[in-house]
C-alpha cells in the first residue's frame, strides 16, 4: 500500500470555526489530491497540487483552501465550516497524471 | 466535460454467481480507465487499470477491457464470493484540465449473500 496517512481520522466541529485536515505521503509523488466523498455523488475534487506551493481548484473548491510547503504534506483548511461541508474527505497521490492514484484511508467529518 | 455513468446499486447476489458492473464514459482524447473498490470504513483502493483501447485490466479475478467504440469498461467477475460485498467505482484520468484529475461514476453497491 503506499504511504499516505490522514489526520485527524475523525473530527466534530461548530459552524463558523476553521479545520484544517492533513494529508501525509512517504512515497515522494508529485501529484496530490483532495476529494470529498457524499451519497449520491461518488468523489468529487477539491483542490489539488501539482508540486511545492502549486496548487489550483478542482470541481468543488469553494469554501476551502489548501497549501503544500512540502511535499509530503497537503493541508486542507475549511476557513469557517458550514454543515454542507460534513463529508469524508480523501487524499490521494499520484507520481504521474497518467497513473493510477493511491487513497489515504479518509476523514470523516461532521460540522454541527 | 468528461463523465463516467455506471449502473445503479444496490447490486445482490449470491455466492458464486457472475458478477457484471456496468461503466460507459464520455471523453476528449484517451483517458485511462480504472476501476475502485472502497471496503466498509475503508479508503478506496485500486481494483485495476487499463490505458488504451482493447486493453484488459485484471486483478483478483475481476476483469475489464477498454472499449473505445463503445466508450465501456465494464467490470466482471466469473464467481463472487462475500469478501467482495463493497462499493465500487469506475473512473477516468482527465488529461485535459485538471492535472490528472480523475472523474468518478456514483459508485455501485455489491452484496454477496452466502
Amino acid at each position: 500500500d503506499a504511504g499516505i496517512t490522514q489526520s485527524p481520522r475523525h473530527k466534530v466541529t461548530e459552524t463558523g470555526t476553521p479545520v484544517t485536515l492533513r494529508c501525509h505521503q512517504t512515497e515522494n509523488h508529485r501529484y496530490m489530491y483532495w476529494y470529498r466523498q457524499d451519497p449520491g455523488h461518488g468523489l468529487r475534487l477539491i483542490h489539488y497540487s501539482y508540486g511545492v506551493k502549486d496548487t489550483d481548484k478542482g470541481e468543488v473548491s469553494d469554501g476551502y483552501s489548501v497549501s503544500r510547503s512540502k511535499t509530503e504534506d497537503f493541508l486542507l483548511t475549511l476557513e469557517s465550516a458550514t454543515s454542507s461541508q460534513t463529508s469524508v474527505y480523501f487524499c490521494a497521490i499520484t507520481p504521474d497524471i497518467v497513473q493510477a492514484q493511491y487513497f489515504g484511508p479518509g476523514t470523516r467529518l461532521l460540522v454541527l | 466535460g468528461d463523465s463516467v455513468t455506471q449502473m445503479e446499486g444496490p447490486v445482490t447476489l449470491s455466492e458464486e454467481a457472475f458478477l457484471t458492473i456496468n461503466c460507459t464514459y464520455t471523453a476528449t482524447g484517451y483517458p485511462s480507465l480504472f476501476w475502485y473498490v472502497q471496503y466498509p470504513g475503508e479508503g478506496l483502493q485500486l481494483l485495476l487499470k487499463a490505458t488504451k483501447a482493447d486493453d484488459k485490466g485484471s486483478n483478483k479475478g475481476f476483469e475489464a477491457t477498454y472499449r473505445k467504440e463503445t466508450t465501456s469498461f465494464h467490470l466482471e467477475k466469473g464467481s463472487v464470493q462475500v469478501s467482495d460485498s463493497a462499493v465500487y467505482f469506475c473512473a477516468l484520468s482527465e488529461l485535459g484540465g485538471s492535472q490528472g484529475n480523475l472523474i468518478f461514476g456514483k459508485g455501485t453497491k455489491l452484496s454477496v449473500k452466502p
